[in-house]
């Protein structure tokens, strides 16, 4: 699995949009670009994933780079409950298996 | 989405000994996985538990100390064996089929003493 290099933290303004980026520039062919997120004591939560195309669901939005080797997860309008871990991962692929970096924490803030 | 059930959802245990934590998917999964998440850390992923064989291990965990078992498409057991204090951390189990989106269970958090 490529390996992903993502900010440590992030704050964002409540109402706002979130941009989480993500490097992941040894990505292969077949991977896809996966994002995560992490509230406290849960289960990650999926929220998107795409292998070319941006994608769209009522979640959020996911910017790829032509080249693949960067994306933009972008949460439209954050609110306080959005205050997580968000974990990109390069990966499923041959080998199938989802391996996580270190994420981001994004505080939103009121 | 598939759901995915984990038990015990938590557990205090003495160590020497062992635990089986169980997870349950609501569909037929393609692939099952095992993850660790250590406190303040990251998920770190233990095994792929292949149905009818046996899981295949990440770097750093071995079949004598994490058994796993994966009878058909939809359940598998970890089993954490001979614990320490080390060994304290939420167990994660993930199903997913190629492709697609894992889903996780909520976890066991397991607490050594």
């Amino acid at each position: 699995d490529a390996k992903t290099t993502q900010p440590t933290s992030m704050d964002c303004a409540e109402g706002r949009a979130a941009n989480l980026p993500c490097n992941h520039s040894t990505i292969s062919g077949n991977e896809y670009v996966y994002w995560y997120r992490q509230i406290h004591s849960q289960g990650p939560q999926y929220i998107i994933h795409g292998l070319k195309n941006n994608e769209t669901n009522e979640m959020a939005s996911l910017i790829i780079t032509e080249d693949r080797k960067s994306s933009t997860l972008i949460l439209p309008h954050a609110t306080l409950r959005d205050t997580a871990v968000y974990y990109c991962i390069a990966g499923g692929g041959a080998t199938n298996k989802l391996i996580f970096g270190t994420g981001t924490l994004l505080a939103v803030q009121p | 989405s598939a759901v995915i059930s984990q038990k015990p959802s938590r557990d205090i245990c003495q160590r020497g000994t062992s635990l089986t934590i169980q997870c349950q998917v609501d569909s037929q999964v393609t692939m099952m996985f095992w993850y660790r998440q250590q406190p303040g850390q990251s998920l770190t992923l233990i095994a792929t538990a292949n149905q009818g064989s046996e899981a295949t291990y990440e770097s750093g965990f071995v079949i004598d100390k994490f058994p796993i078992s994966r009878p058909n498409l939809t359940f598998s057991t970890l089993t954490v064996s001979n614990m320490s204090p080390e060994d304290s951390s939420i167990y994660l189990c993930s199903g997913r089929d190629m492709n697609t989106e894992a889903f996780f269970g909520q976890g066991t958090r397991l607490t050594v003493v």
